[in-house]
């Protein structure tokens, strides 16, 4: 049962450059969506979210797409930092639980 | 900021015990959480609580799993009779509502190892 997945276990990217995300999900019932990351030894921390009913919300650096017809999402970084390089999970929120994707390790090089 | 904190940090038991994880959720937060993750694999939702019992639970949330929330700060996830298949990161989260994309807060989690 995996209604969310992320499928790029790891991502390098340089400092600087733009560090893009990506997730899908096959319930089409989902009606909000949140990206969290997550450093070694701690839980995970909430990023960003988005409403089904959005394309696109942004908060700073951090950039959350909505594509609902394609049933993706996708994270965008800019300018990416050393300080980034963490898991980010994809969750979408059901009615009474969050339903995470199996995780994306991004690492900025310096 | 207020936290999500969770004690022990490290939990060993042996195979057949019993168990309780602690979990102290954000002051106003109205309901709660445990996942779990096991190493490798994606973070599990176990269990919701919201006013003094159980909103909805998972199939990993079987007989041996219980929660409680004994007083108005803790919240606590017991295991029964712990199984091997137990090892893993289990996690706590509170959020003063559902939906309307009111983020989970996670707390740093307890590693339960079972020998």
């Amino acid at each position: 049962d995996q209604q969310v997945k992320q499928n790029s276990p790891s991502l390098s990217v340089q400092e600087g450059r733009i560090s893009i995300l990506n997730c899908d999900y096959t319930n089409s019932m989902f009606d909000y969506f949140l990206w969290y990351k997550k450093y070694p030894a701690e839980g995970p921390t909430f990023l960003i979210s988005i409403s089904s009913i959005k394309d696109k919300n942004e908060d700073g650096r951090f950039t959350v797409f909505l594509n609902k017809s394609a049933k993706h999402l996708s994270l965008h970084i800019v300018p990416s930092q050393p300080g980034d390089s963490a898991v980010y999970f994809c969750a979408a929120q059901g009615a009474n639980n969050l339903f995470f994707g199996t995780g994306t390790r991004l690492t900025v090089i310096p | 900021e207020p936290e999500v904190t969770q004690t022990p940090s490290h939990q060993v038991t042996q195979m057949g015990q019993e168990v309780i994880l602690r979990c102290v959720p954000i002051s106003n937060h109205l309901y709660f959480y445990w996942y779990r993750q096991i190493l490798g694999q994606k973070v599990e939702f176990l269990v919701s609580f919201y006013n003094n019992e159980i909103s909805e639970k998972s199939e990993i949330f079987d007989d041996q799993f219980s929660v409680e929330r004994p007083d108005g700060s803790n919240f606590t996830l017991k295991i029964r009779s712990t199984k091997l298949e137990d090892s893993a990161m289990y996690f706590c989260a509170s959020t003063y509502m559902t939906r309307a994309g009111q983020p989970q807060h996670f707390g740093d989690g307890t590693r339960l190892s079972i020998l």
